[in-house]
C-alpha cells in the first residue's frame, strides 16, 4: 500500500529565516506530487505540483519554491520567510492520470 | 474567483439524522468531483467521488449527489454519527489532470449528541 509522510509536523520559525518541509511517498512509482497550504478562512490552496524530477509547476507567486530531487521526494522552501506564510501546508500525491489526491499529515508553520 | 463554493462555513445536526452538505462549482470544464474529510491538524482524507457522467453515488452511509445543469453537488450522511463532526472540503479537477483540485473553504460539520 501507499504511504506519505511530511515532516517536520509543527515548525516556529522567525520571520526571515529559511524554510524547508519534506516530504516521501512510498509504494508507487513516478507519482504526481503537490503542496497545499490552509490558511485560516481560505480553505486548501494549491501552491506547487509535480508531474516528475526537477518539473515543478507554481500556481500562486510567492516567495515559497518547490524541488523534487528524486521520484518520490517533495521539498517546500523559502530563503526569507514572511508572517504571512504561516499556516498548515499539506503534501500530496495521486496516481498518473488519477483523480483522487491523498494527502499526508500536515505541517503546521508559524512565523513570529 | 471562486471556483468551487460551499456557503455553509458550519452545519449543526443531531445525532441519527441527515447531514447534507452542499456545493457549487461555476467551471463548465470540471467533471469530477469528491469530497474530503478533515480532522483538525490532520491532513485531509478522501471521504467519496462522483464523474460527471453520473448523477449519484453511493458508499455506505455517504451519497454523493450531481446537478450538472446546476452545477450543484451534495453530499449526504445517513445517519450522522459523532464521528462525523469534522470539516468537509468539497473539490473538483478536469480530466485526471496532473495539476491537482479545486477546493471549496469547507463547512464544519457539528454533530449534536
Amino acid at each position: 500500500s501507499q504511504t506519505i509522510h511530511q515532516w517536520p509536523a509543527t515548525l516556529v520559525q522567525p520571520v526571515g529565516s529559511p524554510l524547508s518541509l519534506e516530504c516521501t511517498v512510498e509504494g508507487t512509482s513516478n507519482p504526481n506530487l503537490y503542496w497545499y497550504r490552509q490558511a485560516a478562512g481560505r480553505g486548501l490552496q494549491l501552491l506547487f505540483y509535480s508531474v516528475g524530477i526537477g518539473q515543478i509547476s507554481s500556481e500562486v507567486p510567492q516567495n515559497l519554491s518547490a524541488s523534487r530531487p528524486q521520484d518520490r521526494q517533495f521539498i517546500l522552501s523559502s530563503k526569507k520567510l514572511l508572517l504571512s506564510d504561516s499556516g498548515f501546508y499539506l503534501c500530496a500525491w495521486a496516481r498518473v492520470a488519477g483523480n483522487t489526491i491523498y494527502f499526508g499529515e500536515g505541517s503546521w508553520l508559524t512565523v513570529v | 474567483d471562486q471556483q468551487v463554493k460551499q456557503n455553509s462555513p458550519s452545519l449543526s445536526v443531531q445525532e441519527g439524522r441527515i447531514s447534507i452538505l452542499n456545493c457549487d462549482y461555476t467551471n463548465s470544464m470540471f467533471d469530477y468531483f469528491l469530497w474530503y474529510k478533515k480532522y483538525p491538524a490532520e491532513g485531509p482524507t478522501f471521504l467519496i467521488s462522483i464523474s460527471s457522467i453520473k448523477d449519484k453515488n453511493e458508499d455506505g452511509r455517504f451519497t454523493v449527489f450531481l446537478n450538472k445543469s446546476a452545477k450543484h453537488l451534495s453530499l449526504h450522511i445517513v445517519p450522522s454519527q459523532p464521528g462525523d463532526s469534522a470539516v468537509y472540503f468539497c473539490a473538483a479537477t478536469t480530466g485526471g489532470g496532473a495539476d491537482g483540485l479545486t477546493f471549496g473553504k469547507g463547512t464544519h460539520l457539528i454533530i449534536q449528541p
